[in-house]
């Protein structure tokens, strides 16, 4: 089993559209969660951490499920500029950090 | 916003040569990681150095690979004799706590012939 697992997509989704993606981690250790965003050939920037909680920002929210080791991140009133990979991050404890290999998001106008 | 700065953007080196990849980090940042992305590939996990040493590295960071922080603002990755499947893009992340965010630099792309 992959330590983080995403679909990888594609997703292709009309502006304004809500848009939901599932990520699934391996180790029950892992302590720290986060979502980056990566657009062609460009770095991963940060997009939000994930608390047990469940956060939002702005038209984001970011859920986690740590019973079923699951994280999910929400779009709402996707944008054009929202079209990236979405990379899932999950950080087992200590200083390594994994990746999953990303969903890929197209939002058409 | 501070940011961190990878140099060169992009190498082109022979195969069997030494490369050396530099990063600054954020300043007041105390943790560093290398990351490496084969096109089309994920993002993967190769090092991180804290208090000057390797705290963690992934079985990719074999001893082709070593890291150094030669003054108080430089990071480096060092390949010691590039193979093919080196060819790849580089990312440098810091961040100030071990279970807080990294923020990446924008890579160097590093093409081995």
């Amino acid at each position: 089993r992959k330590e983080v697992e995403q679909d990888p997509g594609p997703f292709n989704v009309p502006e304004g559209a809500t848009v939901a993606f599932n990520c699934t981690y391996s180790n029950s250790a892992s302590q720290s969660f986060f979502w980056y965003r990566q657009d062609c050939r460009k770095e991963p920037k940060l997009l939000m951490s994930v608390y047990s909680s469940g956060n939002e920002d702005g038209r984001f929210t970011a859920q986690l499920n740590r019973a079923s080791q699951y994280i999910s991140l929400l779009i709402r009133d996707s944008k054009l500029s929202d079209s990236a990979t979405y990379l899932c991050v999950a950080s087992p404890g200590g200083f390594k950090t994994i990746f999953g290999a990303g969903t890929r998001l197209f939002v058409k106008a | 916003e501070p940011e961190v700065t990878q140099t060169p953007s992009h190498q082109v080196t022979q195969m069997g040569q030494e490369v050396i990849l530099r990063c600054v980090p954020i300043s007041n940042h105390l943790y560093f990681y290398w990351y490496r992305q084969i096109l089309g590939q994920k993002v993967e996990f190769l090092v991180s150095f804290y208090n000057n040493e390797i705290s963690e590295k992934s079985e990719i960071f074999d001893d082709q690979f070593s890291v150094e922080r030669p003054d108080g603002s430089n990071f480096t990755l060092k390949i010691r004799s590039t193979k093919l499947e080196d060819s790849a893009m580089y990312f440098c992340a810091s961040g100030d706590n071990s279970n807080q965010p990294q923020h990446f630099g924008d890579g160097t792309r590093l093409s081995i012939l």
